[in-house]
């Protein structure tokens, strides 16, 4: 069965930086690939950052200063870290795989919460 | 970046109407990378549609999709109650990936 599930601090102080992990099963990250994806409170979806199944990277032009994406192959877990976390930064964030043979977020996490506040 | 607008942003059907909600883009997308997402409040977004007309595994035959370049939308010939959601568009035409704004489907 393939899953994903994101896990993180929950709670950033405002400047501070974000570490989150998306642990995969049922399927190897040798050979998909995995986005995050994030979304604020009751309002839309905003894309990250993708890693392939290669290692190589695509991340989103508006965010990639603040942005780094890692993976760890044999632990089946992706990494996410953000720096300089503001308010607007608020969200839940999504780890979603990418489909194996067309462009698209096949299966999703449940998201997890990130809140910045002081 | 390709901007998608989906209208209407809100839309409310009573079960058994049929519903059609666009997906406009500010740049042409190709029909292989243009998709839905369904996602009902408080879960995450499910793969819907995928390639302009494809339905995802499990989705019923009552949905349906179709477009071409800057075009597309989504149809419910007969909506039920477990439709209610918020529908999202989403191209994989270019980078950055976008998503539209959503248009959320409400039953009476």
């Amino acid at each position: 069965q393939v899953q994903l599930k994101e896990s993180g601090p929950g709670l950033v102080a405002p400047s501070q930086s974000l570490s989150i992990t998306c642990t995969i099963s049922g399927f190897s990250l040798t050979s998909y690939g995995v986005h995050w994806v994030r979304q604020p409170p009751g309002k839309g979806l905003e894309w990250l950052v993708v890693i392939w199944s290669d290692g190589s990277t695509t991340y989103n032009s508006a965010l990639k200063s603040r942005l780094s994406i890692s993976k760890d192959n044999s632990k089946s877990q992706v990494f996410l870290k953000m720096n300089s976390l503001q308010t607007d930064d608020t969200a839940m964030y999504y780890c979603a795989r990418h489909g194996l043979h067309d462009r698209y977020f096949d299966v999703w996490g449940a998201g997890t919460t990130v809140t910045v506040s002081s | 970046e390709n901007v998608l607008t989906q209208s209407p942003a809100i839309m409310s059907a009573s079960p058994g109407e049929k519903v059609t909600m666009t997906c406009r883009a500010s740049s042409s997308v190709s029909s292989s990378y243009l998709h839905w997402y369904q996602q009902k409040s408080g879960a995450s977004p499910k793969l819907w549609i995928y390639s302009t007309s494809n339905l995802a595994s499990g989705v019923p035959a009552r949905f349906s999709g179709s477009g071409s370049g800057t075009s597309y939308s989504l149809t419910i010939s007969s909506v039920e109650a477990e439709d209610a959601a918020t529908y999202y568009c989403q191209q994989y035409s270019g980078y950055p990936l976008t998503f539209g704004s959503g248009t959320k489907l409400e039953i009476k």
